[in-house]
C-alpha cells in the first residue's frame, strides 16, 4: 500500500533554532517527493520537489534532502521565524502519467517567540 | 504571479443538495485535480483530469461525484446529493506537462453541509 509517513506530529522550537522534520515512504513507483506548507485554511504551497536522481534541494531557509534507497526524506528549517508556524506536509507521487500524490499527515510547527 | 483560483471560498447547503465547486486552474496547465481535507485530517486525493478525462480516481471519488472542464478556463467538481461526511475543504490543483512538475494548489472551497 502507498503510504507517508511524517515525524513528529508536532513540534515546539523558539524563534531562531533550527529544526528538521522526518518523511518516509513506501510509494512506488516513484516520481518526485515534494515538501508544502499549509498555513491553517490555506491551501499548501510547495517549498521544495526532488525527483529520484536528486539528494538534496535548497530554497531559502528550507532545505530538503532525499535518500531514495531508503525511501526517506527530510526537510531542514533553519533559523526559524514566527511565520514559519504552520503544517509541514511531504507528498509524494507516483510515476503515472497523472502522478497521482499520496499525502503524509504532516508536521505542525509551532514557532514561539 | 499566474495562480489557480477557486469560488466559492465557503459554501454552506442542506444534505442532499447537488454542489458545484469551481476552479481556474493556470492557464498553460494541462492535468487538474480534486483534493479534499477534512478538518484536522490530511489531504486527501480525488481525482486528476487530462486531455478531458479522468486519468485517475480514488475510492472517495464514487458515483456522487463529477469533474468537468466545460470550457477552455474552468474546472469544476460537482457532488450530486451532498452528506454531512462531504463536509470539508477542497482543493484544486493544477499542473504544467510533465511528471516532475509541481502542483500548484488553489485556496480551497470550504464546503459545510448542514
Amino acid at each position: 500500500k502507498n503510504q507517508v509517513e511524517q515525524s513528529p506530529q508536532s513540534l515546539i522550537i523558539l524563534e531562531g533554532k533550527n529544526c528538521t522534520l522526518q518523511c518516509n515512504y513506501t510509494v512506488s513507483p516513484f516520481s518526485n517527493l515534494r515538501w508544502y506548507k499549509q498555513d491553517t485554511g490555506r491551501g499548501p504551497v510547495s517549498l521544495t520537489i526532488m525527483t529520484f536522481s536528486e539528494n538534496t534541494k535548497s530554497n531559502g531557509r528550507y532545505t530538503a534532502t532525499l535518500d531514495a534507497d531508503t525511501k526517506q526524506s527530510s526537510l531542514h528549517i533553519t533559523a526559524s521565524q514566527l511565520s514559519d508556524s504552520a503544517s509541514y506536509i511531504c507528498v509524494v507521487s507516483r510515476n503515472t502519467n497523472a502522478g497521482k500524490s499520496t499525502f503524509g499527515d504532516g508536521t505542525t510547527l509551532t514557532v514561539k517567540p | 504571479e499566474p495562480e489557480v483560483t477557486q469560488t466559492p471560498s465557503h459554501q454552506v447547503t442542506q444534505m442532499g443538495q447537488e454542489v458545484i465547486l469551481r476552479c481556474v486552474p493556470i492557464s498553460n496547465h494541462l492535468y487538474f485535480y480534486w483534493y479534499r481535507q477534512i478538518l484536522g485530517q490530511k489531504v486527501e486525493f480525488l481525482v486528476s483530469f487530462y486531455n478531458n478525462e479522468i486519468s485517475e480516481k480514488s475510492e472517495i471519488f464514487d458515483d456522487q461525484f463529477s469533474v468537468e472542464r466545460p470550457d477552455g478556463s474552468n474546472f469544476t467538481l460537482k457532488i450530486r446529493s451532498t452528506k454531512l461526511e462531504d463536509s470539508a475543504m477542497y482543493f484544486c490543483a493544477s499542473r504544467r506537462d510533465g511528471t516532475y512538475n509541481e502542483q500548484f494548489f488553489g485556496p480551497g472551497t470550504r464546503l459545510t453541509v448542514l
